[in-house]
């Protein structure tokens, strides 16, 4: 592994359905985020994790939530997937928060 | 409230013309400061940033900006574009407000025309 990953690549998921996207990093960095892409409204911030052990919400964390086990991990869950989650979801990791985002190639999902 | 505005959608120019994309934030104090670039299918990839010290930073791939405090900006330029710049850019700012948090912009897409 080199950087950051994300999988899986897509998905299309019913709505109602639990879903996990996973994100793994092998830079050793604190910080980790997730964040949705759509047309027209850039990216917008999920959740966060400054250090592993700790997460803090972003500006549309709901219907949605993070765990960070250990530096390397910070997989994103949507408990009961809704079709306004259809979005194209980016992982980021950087080694603190004020530093350079690193971006994984990004998760696309349709929720039906 | 902080916010980042990049004023255009998209933007077409010549290959070979000069480029210039847009970039205001509203803040108290001066922010870290970002442009990200994003090729279809991918995700972001920095091109340069500003802490502090000289205002105007060189990036890679020739871009460059430059930090104009007196007008909340950072406009990233580029003297001649190759069709390969064709993606979206990303204007980000990165403030302390109860925490540190980096803010996007809407993102300027760039076609490139022969």
């Amino acid at each position: 592994i080199a950087g950051i990953t994300q999988a899986p690549t897509s998905q299309i998921l019913a709505a109602g359905r639990r879903m996990t996207l996973r994100c793994t990093q092998d830079m050793r960095h604190n910080a980790m985020y997730w964040y949705r892409q759509d047309l027209g409204l850039g990216l917008r911030l999920i959740h966060y994790s400054n250090t592993a052990g700790t997460t803090g919400k972003g500006e549309v964390p709901d219907g949605y939530s993070v765990s960070r086990a250990n530096t390397d991990d910070f997989p994103l869950t949507l408990a009961s997937a809704v079709p306004s989650q259809t979005s194209v979801y980016f992982c980021a990791s950087s080694p603190r928060m004020e530093d350079t985002q690193y971006f994984g190639p990004g998760t696309r999902l349709t929720v039906l | 409230a902080q916010s980042v505005t990049q004023p255009d959608i998209h933007i077409t120019v010549s290959e070979g013309a000069s480029l210039e994309l847009r970039c205001n934030y509203s803040y108290g104090a001066t922010p870290y400061l970002f442009w990200y670039v994003q090729s279809p299918g991918q995700g972001l990839q920095l091109l340069l940033k500003y802490f502090s010290g000289d205002t105007l930073v060189q990036g890679i791939k020739g871009f460059e900006a430059e930090f104009k405090r007196s007008q909340s900006s950072f406009n990233l330029r580029k003297p001649s574009v190759h069709w390969s710049d064709a993606a979206e850019y990303f204007c980000a700012v990165g403030v302390y407000t109860g925490g540190f948090k980096t803010i996007f912009g809407a993102g300027t897409r760039l076609f490139v025309k022969a």
